[in-house]
C-alpha cells in the first residue's frame, strides 16, 4: 500500500517570504507521479505542481518549486514570495497507474497561513 | 483543464434514507472517475475508482453495498449513500481522469449532513 506523510499540520509565513512544506511517501513502485494540491476555503482542489518520478529535474511553476529526492522518497514544496492568496490547505499526493485506472493517495495536509 | 460539477452541493437527509450525488464531466470524456470522502480538517480518502461501463473498485474498508457507484457514461457518475447514518456525514468529492493520463480534475464537492 502507498502512504503519504505530511509531518507539518500547520505552518505560517510572512507575506513575501519563502516557506517549504514537507512530504514523504512510501511505495514499492518505480513509476509514479507526485503532486501538490491546494484546497482553499472554497474546498475546490487546485493542482499546484506535479513531478514525474522518472524525471530527475525538479518541477517548477512560477513561485512554486519542488525538491524531489527519489531515493529518500521525499517531495517538498517551496513557495517563494508568499502571497495572501496562498493561504490554504496543501495536500501532497501520490499517483500510481493500475489496471483499473490511476489511483491517487493523499497526505493529511498542511494548513498554511500567510501573514500580512 | 476539465470542468467537473457535482450535484447537489449540499444535502441534508434523515437517518435511514438514501441520497444520490451526481458527478458530471462537462467537457471531458472521463473514462475513470474517483470518489473521495473528506472529514473536517482531514485529508481526502479514496473510496472507489470507477471505469465507464464496469463495476467500481472499492478501497479496503469501504462498504460497496452502502456506497453504490454507477458510472454509466463518460460524463456521469453517481454515488448513492444507502441507509445513511450520522457518521456518513462528510464532504464527498469526485474527480475525473482518463486511462493512461496523470491528469485528474476535481469537482467542487458535496457536503452531506445526516440528521
Amino acid at each position: 500500500a502507498q502512504t503519504v506523510t505530511q509531518s507539518q499540520p500547520e505552518m505560517s509565513v510572512q507575506e513575501a517570504e519563502t516557506v517549504t512544506l514537507s512530504c514523504t511517501y512510501d511505495t514499492s513502485e518505480n513509476n509514479y507521479y507526485l503532486f501538490w494540491y491546494k484546497q482553499p476555503p472554497s474546498r475546490q482542489m487546485i493542482l499546484v505542481i506535479r513531478q514525474e518520478a522518472y524525471k530527475q529535474q525538479n518541477a517548477t511553476e512560477n513561485r512554486f518549486s519542488v525538491n524531489f529526492q527519489k531515493a529518500a522518497k521525499s517531495f517538498s514544496l517551496k513557495i517563494s514570495d508568499s502571497q495572501l492568496g496562498d493561504t490554504a490547505m496543501y495536500f501532497c499526493a501520490f499517483m500510481k497507474q493500475s489496471n483499473t485506472g490511476n489511483q491517487f493517495y493523499f497526505g493529511t495536509g498542511t494548513s498554511l497561513t500567510v501573514i500580512p | 483543464g476539465a470542468v467537473v460539477s457535482q450535484h447537489p452541493s449540499w444535502v441534508i437527509c434523515k437517518s435511514g434514507t438514501s441520497v444520490k450525488i451526481e458527478c458530471r464531466s462537462l467537457d471531458f470524456q472521463a473514462t475513470t472517475m474517483f470518489w473521495y470522502r473528506q472529514f473536517p480538517k482531514q485529508s481526502l480518502m479514496l473510496m472507489a475508482t470507477s471505469n465507464e461501463g464496469s463495476k467500481a473498485t472499492y478501497e479496503q474498508g469501504v462498504e460497496k453495498d452502502k456506497f453504490l457507484i454507477n458510472h454509466a457514461s463518460l460524463t456521469l457518475s453517481t454515488l448513492t449513500v444507502t441507509s445513511a447514518h450520522p457518521e456518513d456525514s462528510s464532504f464527498y468529492i469526485c474527480s475525473v481522469g482518463t486511462s493512461g493520463s496523470y491528469e485528474q480534475y476535481f469537482g467542487p464537492g458535496t457536503r452531506l449532513t445526516v440528521t
